[in-house]
Order: structure tokens, then sequence, then C-alpha cells
């Protein structure tokens, strides 16, 4: 089991670019989360899809700021005319969504976005 | 609000100590109460986690004890190691929802 994959590990993007942001969850796992870590606000959650149906995108900036799920096996967060604020390490996480495991969540690596 | 708040930021104990971490949290429909492990650059990983079902459970030398009517939850850690120094990350969950809502986290030292 691969885990969790996110790609890429690092992107560099200048202000006003789009960033687009990849994650595998692990296979079999019905449930696939994004969340946004900063050393002053932690980690925050952003939005999570349940059997590829959008479930609670609360977290989630209203603008520029979308994620899709087309497929069990991958979701994209995606970023437009990114800011300097937007910097942080952005994780995925993926659960099984069944019985006592479900919310047993398992990151994946993170990708760091530097906004320059 | 912080639905779930950690109150010490840092925490700092020698080597062999026991240590306590500690969890409030305010909604009660929380069923599922969990505390991760974060090394720097690293992402979280899950350590211990209990349901609300009942008020203890014990993974050799980590222990989290469960307050419900308190709204709070601790991680207990017992003959504590340099290997432990990390950040913990608390987090509860309502059974209607798998969602987590998170701490933001108590960076442990422990000094050899």
């Amino acid at each position: 089991n691969a885990g969790v994959i996110q790609t890429p590990r690092h992107k560099v993007t200048g202000k006003g670019q789009e960033a687009t942001l990849w994650c595998e969850p692990i296979s079999g796992h019905s449930a696939v989360f994004w969340y946004r870590q900063t050393i002053v606000q932690g980690l925050e959650f952003l939005t999570y899809f349940r059997n590829q149906a959008p479930i609670d995108d609360s977290g989630m900036p209203k603008e520029r700021f979308s994620a899709q799920m087309p497929n069990q096996s991958h979701s994209t967060l995606k970023i437009q005319s990114t800011q300097p604020q937007d910097s942080a390490v952005y994780l995925c996480a993926s659960s099984s969504g069944l019985g006592r495991s479900s919310y047993e969540q398992y990151f994946g690596p993170g990708t760091r976005l530097t906004v320059l | 609000g912080q639905q779930v708040k950690q109150s010490s930021p840092s925490l700092t104990v020698q080597e062999g100590g026991i240590l306590i971490l500690n969890c409030d949290y305010e909604n009660d429909m929380f069923d599922y109460f969990a505390w991760y492990k974060k090394y720097p650059d690293n992402s979280p990983t899950l350590l211990i986690s209990v349901r609300s079902n009942v008020d203890k459970r014990e993974d050799g030398r980590f222990t989290v004890f469960l307050n419900k009517s308190g709204k709070h939850f601790s991680l207990h850690i017992t003959a504590s190691q340099p290997e432990d120094t990390a950040v913990y990350l608390c987090a509860a969950g309502a059974s209607d929802n798998s969602k987590l809502i998170w701490g933001l986290g108590t960076s442990l030292v422990v000094n050899p």
C-alpha cells in the first residue's frame, strides 16, 4: 500500500498564477479530505469528498479555490490567481469511511506551495 | 471560535517523566477523539483514538482519557523519550460526519 500520494511535493508560483495540486487516496478509501497547514493557523480544514461527492466545503475560501474528485483514484485542489497568503503546506488525507475506522485519516506528504 | 482547544502550545520535559497533554472541546455531538503525532516536515499520523462509549484506552506508553461531562480528553505519555519530541494534535469528530475538528497542536520537547 503506497499510502496517500500527493503531487507535486513543492510548487512555486508567481502571484496571479494558477496552481493545481493532486491527491491520490489510499485504494479503497471512500473519503478524501483537503487541509491547509500554516504555522499561525495550524491545520485548517478546507473540504472533503465521500464517494467522490462533495460533502463539506465550509473551509474553502469562496473565491479562487475549488476542488474536484472526478474519480475514486484522485482529487484536485485548484487555486486561481494565487496570492502570497496562499503559501502553505496543503495536505490531503483519506479514510475508509467505514465502521469503526471511518474517522481514521491517513495523510499524504503534502504539497508545499510558495507564492512569490 | 475554536471548537477543539489545546491549552498548551508547548511543553518541555525530561526523559523518563510522565506527561499529560490536554484537549477541550465544545460540541456535545463529538463521539470520536484522537491524538495525532507530527514530526517536523512530516504529515500527522494517528497515535491513539477512543470512541465515546469508553473513557480510557491504553496502547503501550500512551493512554487517552475521555471526560465527556467535562468535554475534555487527554493524552498521557509515560517513560517519555527524546523520540517523543514532536507536535501532538488532538482531533474530534461527530458520527454524522467523517470530518475531524483539529486543535492547534502542542509542541513537545523531551530532553535527554
